[in-house]
């Protein structure tokens, strides 16, 4: 399979707190993008860094790209509530390789 | 600002029966894709369509599947003979350009429950 795993599995954390996810893949890339799942909807795009950006922000969301190791991170700082939800990279092969994700948890 | 939209939200059907999943992408984009997450899995890719043709397939996406954009709006998934297996959220995602270089846009989804 293209896409390798996400780690944490799953993490809990305390509102105000920093939330860090690593994501890794397996063969090479054009970019490599980040999407949230809220429970029973669909995916919504969070961020895409391509395969010559090293750190991309936007928001209280940082991404980060290694090529050599192929991994990225996703670091969301002064987390909240609301941030709750299951966290995937994906990336583009000859197709679309999701990760097996995040599970989020922010405790208020 | 625009959304995916899909209907209906859940399907109940028979297996051997024929479902058709149906989804109205974001009207300016040009690329179409379905993805099935079976309960408590990671999303799959199933189909990719661009210019009234597939582009991509999965290896999921058998003589059972077919997806079809029968009008300048809508874009469906249909599959002929339903197994139990195919019981999963089905989501529809359009895309401006290829998705290589541009965000997928999602619907929230079809529950396809065979019984």
């Amino acid at each position: 399979s293209q896409q390798g795993e996400e780690d944490p599995q799953a993490l809990s954390i305390q509102e105000g707190e920093n939330a860090t996810m690593n994501c890794s893949y397996k063969t090479s890339i054009n970019n490599l993008q980040w999407y949230r799942q809220n429970s029973g909807r669909g995916l919504v795009h969070l961020i895409l860094i391509r395969s010559n950006e090293r750190e991309k922000h936007s928001g209280r969301l940082r991404v980060t790209l290694d090529t050599s190791k192929k991994s990225s991170s996703l670091l969301i700082t002064a987390s909240r509530a609301a941030d709750t939800a299951s966290y995937f990279c994906a990336t583009w092969g000859n197709q679309f390789y999701f990760g097996t994700g995040t599970s989020l948890t922010v405790i208020p | 600002e625009p959304e995916v939209t899909q209907t209906p939200s859940h399907q109940v059907t028979q297996m051997g029966q024929e479902v058709i999943l149906r989804c109205v992408p974001i009207s300016n984009h040009l690329y179409f894709y379905w993805y099935r997450q079976i309960l408590g899995q990671k999303v799959e890719f199933l189909v990719s369509f661009y210019n009234n043709e597939i582009s991509e397939k999965s290896e999921i996406f058998d003589d059972q599947f077919s997806v079809e954009r029968p009008d300048g709006s809508n874009f469906t998934l249909k599959i002929r003979s339903t197994k139990l297996e195919d019981s999963a959220m089905y989501f529809c995602a359009s895309s401006e350009a290829w998705t290589g270089n541009q965000p997928q846009h999602f619907g929230d989804g079809t529950r396809l429950s065979i019984l």
